[in-house]
């Protein structure tokens, strides 16, 4: 059964603390994704990567950065966390080759206080 | 630029009716359109379409696509409160990039 893991569900910060938000996939997909969902916005793309050490700019990348050190683990870092940051993140991973499927996690609900 | 609009926003139904999603494209060099279910959780693949005309078909759920006039439709049947979900269309265009999302509808089933 294919999986894509998100290491919270549910994770609450300060303002100004840097956050990690880890995703790891086991279907060997070269495409890992991470997206933001609020209400009346849908899912909106921070960032993307191709590939190990690769990563490109999704719609809305400002105060978020990326890390992709293995092919299976794409991190999504929040340098200092801000109010306007809760939202619900959701990782995917795809097959690089075709057209198929984007697999979703389960999603972090994060609130910044 | 590319996008995806989805509707209606929100829909409410009662158990037993039919009801029709709704989505529209303007995607440069489109590839295929995807539709998603999501519940309180990750969206799941539903449909995945490329070629126009052609139904696809699982249980209750249907839906088709139309290339000409960029648009697919998703239909449920015989409607469950099961059903209550945010249904998520998605369009792929060529090349391996990231699928462009609509900002779902919101279909609430009552008894």
């Amino acid at each position: 059964d294919v999986k894509v893991t998100q290491s919270s569900r549910y994770l609450v910060k300060r303002t100004g603390e840097k956050v990690f938000l880890e995703c790891v996939q086991d279907m060997d997909h070269e495409n890992m994704f991470w997206y933001r969902q609020d209400p009346g916005l849908g899912l909106r793309l921070i960032y993307f990567s191709y590939d190990v050490k690769m990563k490109e700019k999704g719609d809305i990348p400002e105060g978020y950065s990326v890390s992709r050190e293995k092919k299976e683990r794409f991190s999504l870092i929040l340098e200092s966390a801000s109010t306007n940051q809760t939202s619900m993140y959701l990782c995917a991973s795809s097959l690089r080759q075709g057209s198929t499927e984007a697999f979703f996690g389960q999603g972090t609900r994060l609130t910044v206080v | 630029e590319d996008k995806v609009v989805q509707s209606p926003l929100s829909l409410v139904v009662h158990e037993g009716d039919t009801v029709t999603l709704n989505c529209s494209y303007e995607v440069t060099n489109f590839r295929s359109l995807l539709w998603y279910k999501q519940e309180k959780k990750a969206p799941t693949f539903l449909f995945m379409l490329t070629s126009s005309g052609i139904e696809k078909k699982s249980g209750r759920l249907s839906s088709i696509l139309d290339k000409k006039e960029l648009f697919s439709i998703l239909n449920i049947t015989a409607t469950q409160t099961g059903d209550s979900a945010v249904y998520l269309c998605a369009a792929r265009f060529s090349g391996n990039t990231p699928l462009v999302f609509g900002k779902g509808t919101r279909l609430s089933v009552i008894a």
